[in-house]
């Protein structure tokens, strides 16, 4: 069965910090796909990047980046000069074809000023 | 572009009711999948449809039902309610559900009492 571990319930940053968000998964997959998502106060879950297993290049959009290591299950996201609006819990996430995603418990990030 | 709409956004039923949540995709998305997220369990999957079937369910009771219909909205309806049934419900769109990445609702808060 897969499985998606999130081990940091909460963090803390300050502004303009960098900070990295663990996630460790377990599936029998070859292919597949992994998210991280972000869900603030007002609920909506954002996709805020998207990783294909085939690809050994790590996604990067913007101040957020990936450290992928397929070998060992891990997908850690890298949020880099963390802004006030970064505020909210973020969500790994795998997808194998089957049109469902398994979700990690959630990492609450707090931005500080 | 519109986003996913969910309606309502609050919903309060007593036990043993039952209930009908609505949920239009983006205007082109096929697929659409529920989710239920509580303090508890975390966020899980409920089932996903495609072209009107369902292609894929997760593990829930039979109480728990959907459809989707040829304008690709979809409904799930909970019957003879639980108060364990409290929780955020989310809809989540993608074009034809290949992973490529869920565009989420605000959900449906549904409270049990």
């Amino acid at each position: 069965a897969q499985t998606v571990t999130q081990s940091q319930p909460e963090m803390s940053v300050q502004e303009a910090e960098t900070v990295t968000l663990s996630c460790t998964y377990d599936t029998s997959e070859n292919n597949y796909y992994l998210f991280w998502y972000k869900q603030p106060p007002s609920r909506q879950m954002i996709l805020v990047i998207r990783q294909e297993a085939y690809k050994q290049q790590n996604a990067t959009e913007n101040r957020f980046s990936v450290n992928f290591q397929k070998a060992a299950k891990s997908f850690s996201l890298k949020i880099s000069d963390s802004q006030l609006g970064d505020t909210a819990m973020y969500f790994c996430a795998l997808g194998e074809y089957g049109n469902k995603l398994v979700f990690g418990a959630g990492t609450i990030l707090r931005v500080k000023s | 572009k519109a986003g996913v709409t969910q309606t309502p956004r609050y919903l309060i039923k007593t036990r043993g009711q039952q209930v009908t949540l609505s949920c239009s995709p983006i205007s082109g998305h096929r697929s659409v999948s529920w989710y239920q997220q509580t303090p508890g369990q975390g966020l899980q999957f409920l089932f996903e449809y495609f072209s009107e079937t369902q292609r894929n369910k997760g593990n829930f009771p039979g109480r728990f039902s959907g459809r989707q219909f040829s304008n690709s909205r979809s409904e799930m309806n909970v019957s003879t309610l639980e108060l364990g049934d409290s929780a955020l419900y989310l809809c989540a769109s993608s074009p034809d559900g290949s992973n490529y990445g869920y565009t989420f609702g605000s959900g449906t808060r549904l409270t049990v009492v």
